[in-house]
This record gives C-alpha cells, sequence and structure tokens, in this order.
C-alpha cells in the first residue's frame, strides 16, 4: 500500500515551453502532497506544500507563477513548469502524506526535467 | 538553510566494514526518518524514529537520535556493494507540516 506514482518519469523540452507533472497517490487518500526539486549531487529542496482544494504554500525564493501547482483532488496533484528554462533542468519529486500530520509521507519516483 | 547538516559528505569503504552517517538538525522535531537514495532514482524509506525514541533497529540498520545534541546517527553494519548510494535525514518540525531534508551522504562500497 501507499503507493505514489509520477508522470512522466522523464521530459525533455524545449526552452519556453511548459511542462506538467502530475503526482498521484494511488491507493490512498492524500490530504497533503509535497513538490521538491533535486539537482545533481545535492539534497531534495522543498518547493510547496499544497492541501487538497487550497492554495498552495511556498517555499521562500520559489516563484509561484513559474511553478504552477494545482492540488484538485485528494489523489492528484500537478506542478506546472511555466516557460521553462535551461535552468529549471532538475529532478522533481513529490510526496504524499495520509492523515495526521506526524504520519509519514511516501514518495514518488521523480521526474527528470531536461529542458534544452 | 532549510537542511539540517550530514557527515560526512562522502564515504568510501570495503564490503564487509560498517558504515555510519551522522545528521544533525536545526529545529525541534517530532520525527526523523532516513532515506537511501540510488542515483536519478526516487526515494526509499529506511527507518523513523520519534522525538521520544533513542535507538532503533531494522534488519542491518541501527539509527540512534539524541534530542538534546540534534542530532542522529545511521550504521549500516556488514555493507554490501549494493548498500552505495546516497543516503539522506529527514526530518519532520513539530508543527508536523513539512519534512526538510539534510544535505546527504554518498557512500560507494568496494566489493
Amino acid at each position: 500500500g501507499a503507493v505514489v506514482s509520477q508522470h512522466p518519469s522523464w521530459v525533455i523540452c524545449k526552452s519556453g515551453t511548459s511542462v506538467k507533472i502530475e503526482c498521484r497517490s494511488l491507493d490512498f487518500q492524500a490530504t497533503t502532497m509535497f513538490w521538491y526539486r533535486q539537482f545533481p549531487k545535492q539534497s531534495l529542496m522543498l518547493m510547496a506544500t499544497s492541501n487538497e482544494g487550497s492554495k498552495a504554500t511556498y517555499e521562500q525564493g520559489v516563484e509561484k507563477d513559474k511553478f504552477l501547482i494545482n492540488h484538485a483532488s485528494l489523489t492528484l496533484s500537478t506542478l506546472t513548469v511555466t516557460s521553462a528554462h535551461p535552468e529549471d533542468s532538475s529532478f522533481y519529486i513529490c510526496s504524499a502524506k495520509v492523515g495526521r500530520s506526524y504520519n509519514e509521507q511516501f514518495f514518488g519516483p521523480g521526474t527528470r526535467l531536461t529542458v534544452l | 538553510s532549510q537542511q539540517g547538516e550530514e557527515d560526512p559528505q562522502a564515504l568510501s569503504i570495503q564490503e564487509g566494514e560498517n558504515a555510519t552517517m551522522n545528521c544533525s538538525y536545526k529545529t525541534s522535531i517530532n520525527n526523523l526518518q532516513w532515506y537511501r537514495q540510488n542515483s536519478g532514482r526516487g526515494l526509499v524509506h529506511l527507518i523513523l524514529i520519534r522525538s521520544n525514541e533513542r535507538e532503533k533497529h531494522s534488519g542491518r540498520l541501527r539509527v540512534t537520535l539524541d534530542t538534546s545534541k540534534k542530532s542522529s546517527s545511521l550504521l549500516i553494519t556488514a555493507s554490501r556493494a549494493a548498500d552505495t548510494a546516497s543516503y539522506f535525514c529527514a526530518t519532520l518540525n513539530t508543527g508536523g507540516f513539512k519534512t526538510i531534508f539534510g544535505a546527504g551522504t554518498r557512500l560507494f562500497v568496494k566489493a
């Protein structure tokens, strides 16, 4: 149980285009989902926290107009990288939390974005 | 910085040896978790230790937590080449809203 999927697993796009990444909790309802980005050989940096039906809370330094997050249901959150540029190339990982805030997070397998 | 610190940043050992990684964090926590990540892949959850626990075991893994020093250690005993990966600690703050990752330790186990 507690499986989180991401789609696509990798994407290559041209500079200036927008890319949407989906994060789904497959067998549970996630009250909260998180988006992280990871540059090569670095740690995961939290970008934003999203709760179903409400606006995402972005971490300091993360542009909300650049990284649009929609959490339309308890099983789906999407991250759209708008007008992508090469510096947006990164590994994007989502995670989902079940129920009470102290519970474990379950992580998706990640999406590798390469912007040419 | 939102990250805690881990040391060493990189660790290279021979198969069969033990590997110890340390993690320090900055805020009060509810729990601390350790994850493994193989190159270019997602995270694998290893173990969770709550703030009122001091030590926890899972197979070849032993985790300790010292909340007075705001530090944790992960010990992998009898390491194998397949243990080669990056290891991250992650803390859930007492508000329970978000999990923050440490910088990670890259472990190389030579066969």
